[in-house]
């Protein structure tokens, strides 16, 4: 199985700041990445996919980048709404797997 | 508007299995493969399998073969899944979602308690 090693496991940021979170691939993913949003209580949602491409609805603060085995999603001028957990996805070889997430806290 | 309703919670004996609907809405449900993903209380998340109703054909991660079982009922635009032989380890929240770009819809889980 593909392993994705997802970093900070936590995260504590202020309004306003700008922050990226890494996932790193054991192998060669091919852009075959998505990163989601879950906030307590709720399913998980759909901000990037294909490494960048943006979901609609997304706010464009949210941006994704990365290839081969290197990926991150960053996040500009944070607002409240935007304490959550993160969590990227590979669907590039099944299983489909996922990184153990970053909580992301707002000062 | 593509909506997934899942079914309610449910608390049920070690040892017994437990079957969970997702009911589509707002899409053909027969074009787009249903996934179900597992997230254990506090912890990431784990693909369990998909299923993909205009055939049936299933595609699983191997840890949960045997575990859980995948239908559909094309009718009523309902997928199913059966879990057996649960254990507390089997103690977690249950989504279905499918995939359109990434996983972009997502039904609200289901809880499933294992307790005697």
């Amino acid at each position: 199985d593909i392993q994705m090693t997802q970093s900070p496991a936590s995260l504590s940021a202020s309004l306003g700041e700008t922050v990226s979170i890494e996932c790193l691939a054991s192998e060669d993913i091919y852009n075959n990445l998505a990163w989601y949003q879950q906030k307590p209580g709720k399913s998980p949602q759909l901000l990037i996919y294909y490494a960048s491409s943006l979901q609609d609805g997304v706010p464009s603060r949210f941006s994704g980048s990365g290839s081969g085995t290197q990926y991150s999603l960053k996040i500009n001028s944070l607002e409240s709404e935007d304490a959550a957990t993160y969590f990227c996805l590979q669907d590039s070889e099944y299983p489909w797997t996922f990184g153990g997430g970053t909580k992301l806290e707002l000062k | 508007q593509v909506k997934l309703l899942q079914s309610g919670a449910a608390l049920v004996k070690p040892g017994a299995s437990v079957k969970m609907s997702c009911k589509a809405s707002g899409y053909t449900f027969t074009d787009y493969w249903v996934s179900w993903v597992k997230q254990s209380h506090g912890k990431s998340l784990e693909w369990i399998g998909e299923i993909y109703p205009n055939s049936g054909a299933t595609n699983f991660n191997e840890k949960f073969k045997g575990k859980a079982t995948l239908t559909v009922d094309k009718s009523t635009s309902t997928a199913y899944m059966e879990l057996s032989r649960l254990t507390s380890e089997d103690s977690a929240i249950y989504y279905c979602t499918i995939r359109s770009g990434g996983f972009a819809y997502w039904g609200q889980g289901t809880l499933v308690t294992v307790s005697s």
